[in-house]
């Protein structure tokens, strides 16, 4: 079955370092994938969406990579702050649906 | 409006009884989704709308959920004859149109907090 997978454990990383999260997936092709943000209590906010045919997409200290021979896509911020501190939920098109993956808990420390 | 409105915002219902939960898209976006979210869980798919009609209720986990959209905007999820596991966040969004291999970038709501007790 298609799945989308996403590092469970929390990431914790120190201000101003590169925060690097993952999202993996399994037994399809997705047309494109999409990052969300989720602060605790509110709902997902767009960020990012990255096209099968795009290698990388850059949107002021965000990049996303897609890596159609690993399956896999990648999302940096840059000189993380501790506003960065949320879930990264990444999502790809499956059927008549976009699908999340479980989410990644980002912790910028000052 | 400017933004997915969702209401209420929180609910606390005894087992056993009904409740309503209302999404209102954004004025103009022909797709409405909603997904569950249970605590510290990811998002779960249950149903979408192309304006009124719902291709896709695969998601919804049991009889007892059911969703409707009228003129084409507000939609109503009712969940019958509540049980704990219901308790989640229910997060409604919505897009332009349905996505496809488009892309279209879907807009959230902040979510009905229900609790079963």
């Amino acid at each position: 079955s298609q799945k989308i997978e996403q590092n469970s454990e929390a990431l914790n990383i120190q201000e101003g370092k590169t925060a690097t999260l993952t999202c993996n997936y399994t037994n399809y092709s997705p047309a494109y994938l999409q990052w969300y943000r989720q602060d605790p209590g509110r709902g997902p906010v767009f960020l990012l969406l990255i096209r099968e045919n795009e290698k990388e997409k850059r949107k002021e200290r965000l990049k996303v990579t897609f890596d159609t021979t690993l399956k896999q896509s990648l999302f940096h911020i840059t000189a993380s702050q501790p506003a960065d501190s949320a879930t990264y939920l990444c999502a790809h098109n499956a059927g008549n649906m976009l699908t999340f993956g479980g989410g990644t808990r980002l912790m910028v420390k000052p | 409006g400017a933004g997915v409105s969702q209401s209420p915002s929180n609910k606390v219902t005894e087992k056993g009884k009904d409740v309503e939960l209302r999404c209102d898209p954004i004025s103009g976006h022909t797709a409405l989704y909603w997904y569950r979210q249970s605590l510290g869980q990811g998002l779960e798919f249950l149903i979408y709308f192309q304006g009124n009609s719902a291709p896709d209720k695969s998601g919804l986990p049991s009889d007892r959920f059911s969703a409707e959209r009228t003129g084409g905007s507000v939609s109503t999820l009712t969940i019958q004859r509540t049980q704990q596991e219901d308790s989640a966040v229910y997060l409604c969004a919505s897009s332009l149109a349905h996505r496809g291999t488009s892309g279209n970038t879907i807009y959230f709501g902040e979510g009905s907090w229900l609790t079963v007790v």
